[in-house]
């Protein structure tokens, strides 16, 4: 019930091209949902979250879909470029609680 | 506005020696938790802690490893006995407040047990 389950395990996207990874949950108590980059060698930085009061959240290229009835939510980069290529990881966390329960990450490459 | 330090970046320990791993959190923040990453894993929560009180640490190991936040000074992670099986990378983040909100990571301290 505390997993976070995400896809794919890695992902090849031409420049320019659309990049969407997937976090499916079971816990319904979840109420906050930040998505993660990290570099090799550099720790995790905070890319976007979301609570589930709304459906989607944009910042610039980066958008995430929550979907409450199908404890989904997803990451989609658009017009993706060399420099995302990374790692990336969903999370979730319960209220009133602090810990993260991170998905088992994406691997991103973009190519030029 | 430093973000959050960890130190050492690299660290190699022979078997049955102790590791200490140093974080100092973002100004202003006095929440702190670690995390440990395996090769090709997720982060796994250790352990949560406030200036001189461990809240949480439901995530680390029974046996030794400790964690600590005292008034004045980093946080530190200690594993005694290191085996090989402890070889990860150790990420510290931080917060302002406790409770479902932003953590910022460092850049975490890659832990090799030869």
């Amino acid at each position: 019930q505390q997993q976070v389950k995400q896809s794919p395990q890695s992902l090849i996207v031409q420049k320019g091209g659309i990049s969407i990874i997937n976090c499916a949950y079971e816990n319904t108590a979840f109420d906050y949902f930040p998505w993660y980059q990290q570099f090799p060698g550099k720790g995790p930085a905070l890319l976007i979250a979301i609570r589930p009061d709304v459906s989607e959240k944009k910042e610039g290229r980066f958008t995430i879909s929550f979907n409450k009835s199908a404890k989904q939510f997803s990451l989609h980069i658009m017009d993706s470029q060399p420099g995302d290529s990374a790692t990336y990881f969903c999370a979730a966390s319960e209220p009133g609680t602090y810990k993260y329960i991170f998905g088992t990450g994406t691997r991103l490459k973009v190519l030029a | 506005n430093a973000g959050v330090m960890q130190n050492p970046r690299h660290l190699v320990r022979r078997r049955g020696q102790e590791a200490r791993l140093r974080c100092s959190p973002m100004k202003g923040h006095s929440h702190v938790y670690w995390y440990r990453q395996l090769p090709e894993e997720g982060l796994k929560f250790m352990v949560y802690l406030q200036k001189e009180n461990i809240i949480d640490e439901s995530g680390m190991p029974k046996e030794r490893f400790s964690a600590e936040f005292p008034k004045e000074g980093p946080s530190i992670l200690r594993i005694q006995q290191v085996v090989r099986g402890d070889s990860a990378a150790y990420f510290c983040a931080s917060s302002q407040t406790g409770y479902n909100t932003e953590a910022f990571f460092g850049q975490g301290t890659r832990l090799t047990v030869v």
